[in-house]
């Protein structure tokens, strides 16, 4: 069964708008963690914020905010006042429990932010 | 700050030969991750390496095999190449410390085309 759904792929945004990118996650584990990576056209993978399962507050990097939403199982990435820089593809990831530590990715959204 | 260097940055190879990839963590993390992302798909889970074993194995085929030596730096090795083999290879890598937030740190990645 597919870990992390990302049903949304491909989105336009206008510069200086917000965006949110759905991620839902599904694991039976109470340990775990949620990941957004951001891979530009140029191929690297830029980790972007983090929110772990015990974490009470919602995370915050910069731009970037996390909707963690425990009881539905989301985690939607808010990307605020967007950027000609933010056009990219973003991958959710989750990490299960506290001795399994690989990434399961979703299939990615791509952002494309209009000037 | 230092980040996670992989070497070759491109790499072509024709079917049935061998390639070799190489992954330079980021100092003091002590788990190495491998990952491949076929074209358009996301990053799928291979191998991973904790302090010079291996921890965890994914969707690894038997003629890739990898390992981590002494300096934390850690090896693919892939054999028997077949077309279906290109795709792009991540290296990451995190630690596991107390406190750490298993953040995973993504090399700019290896692009393997099999010809």
């Amino acid at each position: 069964a597919q870990k992390i759904t990302q049903t949304q792929p491909g989105m336009f945004v206008q510069e200086k708008e917000a965006v949110t990118l759905d991620c839902t996650y599904d694991t039976s584990d109470p340990s775990y963690g949620l990941f957004w990576y951001k891979q530009p056209s140029s191929g690297e993978m830029i980790f972007l914020i983090y929110q772990g399962s015990y974490d009470q507050q919602n995370a915050t990097e910069g731009r970037y905010s996390l909707n963690f939403q425990k009881a539905r199982k989301s985690a939607n990435l808010v990307i605020s006042a967007s950027q000609l820089g933010d056009s990219a593809m973003y991958f959710c990831a989750m990490r299960e429990g506290r001795s399994d530590y690989k990434l399961s990715f979703g299939a990615g959204t791509t952002v494309t932010v209009r000037a | 700050a230092a980040g996670v260097i992989q070497s070759p940055r491109h790499l072509i190879k024709e079917k049935r030969e061998t390639a070799t990839l190489k992954c330079y963590p980021i100092p003091r993390h002590d788990t190495v991750y491998w990952y491949q992302q076929g074209p358009g798909q996301d990053p799928q889970f291979l191998i991973s390496f904790y302090e010079k074993m291996q921890s965890d194995k994914g969707s690894i085929p038997d003629r890739f095999s990898a390992q981590q030596f002494s300096d934390y730096h850690s090896e693919l090795n892939m054999s028997s190449l077949e077309l279906g083999d290109s795709a792009l290879y991540f290296c990451a890598s995190s630690t596991r410390g107390q406190g750490a937030a298993y953040e995973q740190y993504f090399g700019p990645g290896t692009r393997l085309t099999v010809t």
